[in-house]
């Protein structure tokens, strides 16, 4: 069974820009969750979906924001980037009760 | 804040011999917890779960101990091999979909 997989590994944008990252499940997985990774901060999470509803949001300003498809996929986004917003992005994906959550190798999100 | 942290940022093991690595947690409410590791340039993986309602799991190689009260969660090594060098991270969750995860104890195996 594959697992995790996120798109792209490795981004690079400038201050002000958006970025969109892009997260696939574990086939038969319907909960993501998306997590986010610095060297000060540790992982800290971001939000989680199920079945296209997001039930649970971390605390992070409202440029951060997320979405799921009908197949499970998610995306999340993150508008008017900030230096500070450089970060390994993490998701994961779980059952329905989201307790075992299996993670994705990262985006590496750089902005300058 | 966190609700999870470890004891020490850092581990070092001597090849063969067995690791600890220690957290504490502040939720009593805790429903479960895991144990990840995480190796440079990858995502956590999965080592192990913990239910509330236990106080012991054991899986290949590896055992994790819960002591409730004293909030305390312990995930053992035997036989550490150098493929175990990594960072160690204890979550914690409950009924809220999501985990709430310590700093980490990077662990170096000494050949």
């Amino acid at each position: 069974k594959a697992g995790v997989t996120q798109t792209p590994r490795y981004l690079i944008k400038t201050r002000g820009q958006q970025v969109t990252l892009s997260c696939s499940p574990i086939s038969g997985h319907r909960s993501v969750s998306w997590y986010q990774q610095t060297p000060g901060q540790g992982l800290q999470f971001l939000f989680e979906y199920f079945s296209e509803t997001q039930r649970n949001k971390g605390n992070f300003p409202g440029r951060f924001s997320g979405r799921q498809f009908s197949n499970s996929r998610s995306e999340m986004n993150v508008s008017t980037l900030e230096l500070g917003d450089s970060a390994l992005y993490l998701c994961a994906s779980g059952g329905s009760s989201a307790d075992t959550q299996y993670f994705g190798p990262g985006t590496r999100l750089t902005v300058l | 804040g966190e609700s999870v942290g470890l004891h020490l940022p850092t581990l070092s093991v001597q090849e063969g011999d067995n690791s600890i690595i220690n957290c504490a947690y502040s939720n009593s409410a805790s429903d479960y917890f895991i144990w990840y590791k995480q190796e440079s340039g990858k995502g956590p993986q999965f080592i192990i779960d913990i239910r509330s309602n236990m106080d012991k799991r054991q899986g290949q190689r590896v055992t994790v101990l819960l002591n409730k009260t004293v909030k305390h969660l312990s995930l053992q090594i035997a036989a550490t091999q150098p493929g175990d060098s990594a960072v160690y991270f204890c979550a914690e969750g409950s009924n809220d979909y999501k985990l709430s995860f310590g700093a980490g104890t990077t662990v170096t195996v000494r050949a």
